[in-house]
């Protein structure tokens, strides 16, 4: 496609309820990644996929979070258990290569855990 | 720990005058620099880097200048419109690294 597209756009949960954001990166970008803003924060690393792997999941913050990208592509982002404190705009990103610094993002998905 | 730091929540300025956002950072590691801009609902949009081997890169209205002796980066927008109103994220990294460290970000209002 011709952007990052994440859907959905908007979720909102129950708490301790399981979500899955979803990621379609551009099309032959190798490197994908996903960041979390919190209100007034900027984006924080989640994890780094090169091809189908998870190169760096360092950021994950437990481990309630898991992200796939099994073709290399379209990646989810798993969320279990969820909890009000994972209330937060998810920002997926893409690049040609790893080490392109000049990402592409997403518009977000704004997740809501009531 | 925040290793990059927007120290300016929000700047307004009136159109055709320069816009100057400041970064700081900890990191004597970090030897890339960007900054992001971002629209309210969208992504943050990448807007002009700079490698720690310059202290200076140019970009038609927007130029980045870096200080790595007092480990401080600026952009300057001239002259400021009022599409350039959103919020600017400085960000940083270090060769090898698979990641960004961001800013909080700072709002930019230019006024007509």
């Amino acid at each position: 496609g011709a952007g990052v597209s994440q859907t959905p756009s908007n979720k909102v949960t129950e708490k301790g309820k399981y979500v899955e954001l979803r990621c379609d990166p551009i099309s032959g970008h190798t490197a994908l990644y996903w960041y979390r803003q919190s209100l007034g924060q900027g984006p924080e690393f989640l994890i780094y996929f090169q091809g189908t792997g998870a190169a760096d999941d360092s950021g994950l913050p437990n481990d309630r979070f898991f992200a796939v990208r099994p073709e290399g592509s379209v990646s989810t982002l798993k969320i279990q258990r969820t909890e009000r404190g994972d209330s937060a705009v998810y920002l997926c990103a893409s690049s040609v290569t790893g080490g392109d610094y000049g990402y592409t993002f997403g518009s977000g998905t704004r997740l809501t855990v009531v | 720990d925040q290793q990059v730091k927007q120290n300016s929540p929000s700047l307004s300025v009136q159109e055709g005058r320069i816009s100057i956002l400041n970064c700081d950072y900890t990191n004597s590691m970090f030897d890339y620099f960007l900054w992001y801009k971002k629209y309210p609902a969208e992504g943050p949009t990448f807007l002009i880097s700079i490698s720690s081997i310059k202290d200076k890169n140019e970009d038609g209205r927007f130029t980045v200048f870096l200080n790595k002796s007092a480990k401080h980066l600026s952009l300057h927008i001239v002259p400021s419109q009022p599409g350039d109103s959103a919020v600017y994220f400085c960000a940083a990294s270090q060769t090898g690294a698979n990641n960004l460290f961001f800013g909080t970000g700072t709002r930019l209002t230019v006024i007509p």
